[in-house]
């Protein structure tokens, strides 16, 4: 079993729509959830994190977590081609030292 | 500007050749992490630092190894004993184990 799983996708939305990127995660013991943005051949970008149950917004994104349910996801409100990316979910474990990431999901915004 | 500073961009290994990443980080961060990432998938642990002098396998450790003798520098060789270095390496760091880790721009490796 994956310790981190992200539907590879493609997803494709159009511009203006919400883009919805879903992970889930087996550690119960995991701590600290985080989503980076990754463009081809470009190094990771950290674009939110999120230690607690429940949503947590920035600009257009918000992170929403269910530790209960061990899943994380990502909300990209007013989609826009720039944000056509491969996002990644990265998942802390209890120890802090280990942090797992998922393959990615490709996000691709159409005009 | 802090940041975290990866050399070379591209770097090529003939057979048998050790050759070495650099990462340098001028954020303050005492830890500090190396992660293999082949095409469409996601990033593998070689290895992290919690703390100067001190370094923990991660899941792909073998064929590499690493030091941390300062704080702000934690280069990665590659050994000849990598039989598939082929790859896009990664360094990030980060204040402290569990904080949100920042990384730099990466070393493609290829084979000659």
């Amino acid at each position: 079993q994956k310790e981190v799983e992200q539907n590879s996708g493609p997803l494709s939305v159009p511009e203006g729509a919400i883009a919805s990127l879903n992970c889930t995660y087996s550690d119960r013991g995991s701590q600290s959830f985080f989503w980076y943005r990754q463009y081809s051949g470009k190094s990771p970008e950290l674009i939110m994190f999120i230690y607690s149950n429940g949503d947590k917004e920035d600009g257009r994104f918000t992170a929403q977590l269910n530790k209960a349910s061990q899943y994380v996801s990502l909300l990209i409100r007013d989609s826009q081609p720039s944000d056509s990316a491969t996002y990644l979910c990265a998942v802390n474990g209890y120890n802090n030292n280990d942090m797992r990431f998922g393959a990615g999901t490709r996000l691709t915004v159409k005009p | 500007d802090g940041g975290i500073t990866q050399s070379p961009k591209y770097l090529f290994r003939k057979e048998g050749q050790n050759v070495t990443l650099s990462c340098e980080q001028n954020l303050n961060h005492d830890a500090m992490y190396w992660y293999r990432q082949d095409p469409g998938q996601g990033l593998r642990l070689i290895y992290y630092s919690q703390i100067v002098n001190d370094f923990q396998k991660g899941d792909i450790a073998e064929g590499y190894s690493v030091s941390r003798e300062k704080k702000e520098s934690f280069p990665l060789t590659v050994t000849s004993a990598q039989k598939n270095p082929t790859a896009f390496y990664l360094c990030a760091s980060s204040q402290t184990g569990g904080q949100p880790q920042h990384f730099g721009d990466g070393t493609r490796l290829s084979i000659l």
